[in-house]
């Protein structure tokens, strides 16, 4: 058990539809990263948040969007959901992570994921 | 842009025996962080072993060593005397220094056989 929570865990929705996936981290880490796992594009990160602040952005969609809130538990919402985006979403966690990089290591503890089919 | 690549799609090792996994990846950085994560069935993501650029010395944990070598931009993992608990998906990772943020930018993965 890495520490961090996601729910849920698995999530059944239809084409066009909305959804919320929630995320809390390890007690004392800052940081939140979502990462997506699908077939077609492998593991891909898609947002870091630090202490509420988003930090760096990756491939993800206009019609995705997160927030860190300012208990630091994190959601990541789609919207108008498409086949495509069925997928495995991750949420990690790290201490810090807070500054462009650097030389402090933060390992990056992973939730056990929320399985996403869009019917 | 980094890139991470695993050109074994697949790999199977009888248990017992060593299996060797490769990565390659792609980066104008000099300072960086590589990293190979297990994804057994059970989907979750274990970290095995990291490698900081700036040390030569070759990461050991246990039975998983890597063999990482800087010129070539090249990571592999050694598995040795493998376990039936072995078998899972096996992902490369690197993490720049200078990237913003602190993401992981992963391979396309090997799934790791291992035959009793």
């Amino acid at each position: 058990d890495s520490g961090v929570t996601q729910t849920p865990k698995h999530l059944i929705t239809a084409t066009g539809q909305r959804v919320t996936l929630r995320c809390s981290p390890r007690s004392g880490d800052l940081s939140v990263y979502w990462y997506q796992q699908s077939l077609d594009q492998g593991l891909q990160f898609l947002i870091h948040y630090y202490n509420g602040e988003e930090r760096a952005k990756g491939n993800i969609l206009e019609r995705f969007s997160a927030q860190q809130f300012p208990d630091l538990h994190s959601e990541l919402n789609l919207s108008s959901l498409e086949l495509g985006d069925s997928a495995l979403y991750f949420c990690a966690s790290s201490l810090s992570g807070g500054l462009a990089g650097g030389l402090t290591y933060n390992e990056q503890f992973f939730g056990p994921g929320t399985r996403l089919t869009v019917l | 842009a980094q890139t991470v690549t695993q050109s074994q799609p697949e790999m199977s090792v009888q248990e017992a025996e060593t299996v060797t996994l490769s990565c390659t990846y792609d980066t104008s950085e000099s300072d960086y962080y590589l990293f190979w994560y297990k994804q057994p069935p059970s989907r979750q993501m274990i970290l095995v072993i990291r490698q900081e650029a700036y040390k030569q010395q070759n990461a050991t944990e246990n039975r998983f060593s890597v063999n990482f070598q800087k010129a070539a931009k090249s990571f592999s993992l050694k598995i040795s005397d493998s376990q039936l608990g072995d078998a899972a998906m096996y992902f490369c990772a690197y993490r720049g220094y200078k990237a913003a943020g602190n993401k992981l930018t992963f391979g396309g993965g090997t799934r790791v056989l291992v035959k009793p």
